[in-house]
């Protein structure tokens, strides 16, 4: 168990709707990561947070959008969801910005329908 | 050309053989570089993690990193069934928070009995 938690670990939606993924990270963490991985592009980073701020934005698509609470809990907003957002979507968190390791979550899976 | 690349089998193996799982990649600007082992319907977990070139031992499993080349490997000795998963391997530019960890898309490895 790497103490990130990421609810739903499961969803089904349709086309055209919008989803919300939570993560809670690991005692301590400051920073948290959104990943995407599907098998034809493997794991894409799309976007860090440090303690509440943005710190670096990989390929996300406007479509989506993440924040970070105060209580450090972080929300991946996906919206206009398309076939091609089916996927498994990662958080992980580090203690600081610099850190090598990144302790994972055991993913949400996203069917978009 | 995709900043790293990661061949992605399917590589089977039998019980006690040393494998080898190899990454190139095209940022000379990359420094850190790491292997994750993810089982399946988990996140990513660390396994490995080297600064620069040059060789790390922890166990049954060696990292090697030549720059020069830019080519990194992970070989795991005496393989056992449960080392049957993906490997990731991962590499940043930078020690900054700025600097996100880019993937590979993942060698699946399976070690048979």
């Amino acid at each position: 168990d790497s103490g990130v938690t990421q609810t739903p670990k499961h969803l089904i939606t349709a086309t055209g709707q919008r989803v919300t993924l939570r993560c809670s990270p690991r005692s301590g963490d400051l920073s948290v990561y959104w990943y995407q991985q599907s098998l034809d592009q493997g794991l894409q980073f799309l976007i860090q947070y440090y303690n509440g701020e943005e710190r670096a934005k990989g390929n996300i698509l406007e479509r989506f959008s993440a924040q970070q609470f105060p209580d450090l809990h972080s929300e991946l907003n996906l919206s206009s969801l398309e076939l091609g957002d089916s996927a498994l979507y990662f958080c992980a968190s580090s203690v600081a910005t610099s850190s090598g390791e990144l302790f994972f979550g055991e993913g949400s899976r996203l069917t978009v329908l | 050309q995709k900043e790293v690349e990661q061949d992605p089998g399917p590589l089977s193996v039998p019980e006690g053989a040393i494998v080898s799982l190899n990454c190139t990649y095209s940022n000379s600007a990359f420094q850190y570089f790491m292997w994750y082992r993810q089982y399946s319907r988990k996140g990513p977990e660390l396994l490995m993690y080297t600064y620069s070139s040059g060789n790390k031992e922890d166990g049954r499993f060696t990292a090697q990193v030549d720059k020069s080349s830019k080519y990194i490997s992970l070989f795991i000795r005496d393989s056992q069934p449960s080392d049957s998963a993906t490997y990731l391997c991962a590499m940043r530019a930078g020690n900054s928070g700025n600097t996100p960890l880019v993937f590979g898309k993942g060698t699946r490895l399976s070690v048979i009995a």
